[in-house]
């Protein structure tokens, strides 16, 4: 199965930079997602890495590190609209993806 | 079109009724999900279609009935739910590789 651990919440201001961690224990990796929620909707595909380093998307950045089990989910520039739950998921050699608890990222004015 | 559709939106049912979720896309992904999610939970797994055929259960209750009709089409059959299967229920689809977008969801309340 997946241990998939990620902080509960966080707080930051319009403008600034947010990192959400993701630690994973797993009995096969085959890629790691990260996912945003608004509140009553459906999640958003924003990223995905199956390999070490640092995949970049505009304003959103992620990381991966096989060996520690380990990713990042980075936020620059940070907006009002950002303010959600961020998703770390973690799919297995069978296809099956597993979900973290999410982390909910408060951005204040 | 990187669109994956479900209806309805919203559905009331009672505990004897049979309704059905649907989901579509056209993205030509190989793979089709069904996932629950509960309020302020993640999604959980229910079911995985590989290729138009079943490949995970993840211990579903058979009152909850998958179908894969084509490879553009995904149903879930409901019968006998009870209460505390009120939840949104998320369709997903993916090309097995790098990618796997979710549809808006169907929000079922089971009265």
């Amino acid at each position: 199965g997946q241990n998939i651990d990620q902080p509960t919440e966080m707080t930051a201001t319009e403008g600034a930079i947010v990192q959400i961690n993701c630690t994973y224990q797993t009995s096969g990796f085959n890629g790691l997602f990260w996912y945003q929620q608004h509140a009553g909707e459906a999640p958003t595909f924003l990223s995905y890495n199956v390999l070490d380093g640092l995949e970049e998307k505009g304003r959103f950045s992620s990381f991966l590190s096989r060996s520690k089990g380990y990713s990042y989910l980075l936020l620059k520039e940070l907006q009002m609209k950002d303010s959600a739950s961020y998703l770390c998921a973690v799919r297995d050699n069978d296809y099956k993806l597993s979900f973290g608890a999410g982390t909910t990222v408060t951005v204040r004015a | 079109d990187t669109e994956v559709t479900q209806t309805p939106k919203h559905l009331v049912m009672g505990m004897t009724n049979k309704k059905s979720l649907k989901c579509e896309q056209h993205m030509g992904h190989r793979a089709m999900y069904w996932y629950k999610q509960k309020a302020k939970k993640p999604p959980e797994l229910m079911f995985v279609y590989s290729y138009e055929k079943l490949s995970i259960n993840e211990s579903v209750p058979s009152r909850f009935s998958p179908e894969c009709p084509n490879s553009s089409l995904l149903n879930l059959h409901l019968h006998a739910l009870q209460p505390e299967d009120s939840a949104l229920y998320l369709c997903a689809s993916g090309t097995g590789d790098n990618e796997q977008f979710f549809g808006p969801g169907t929000r079922l309340t089971v009265l």
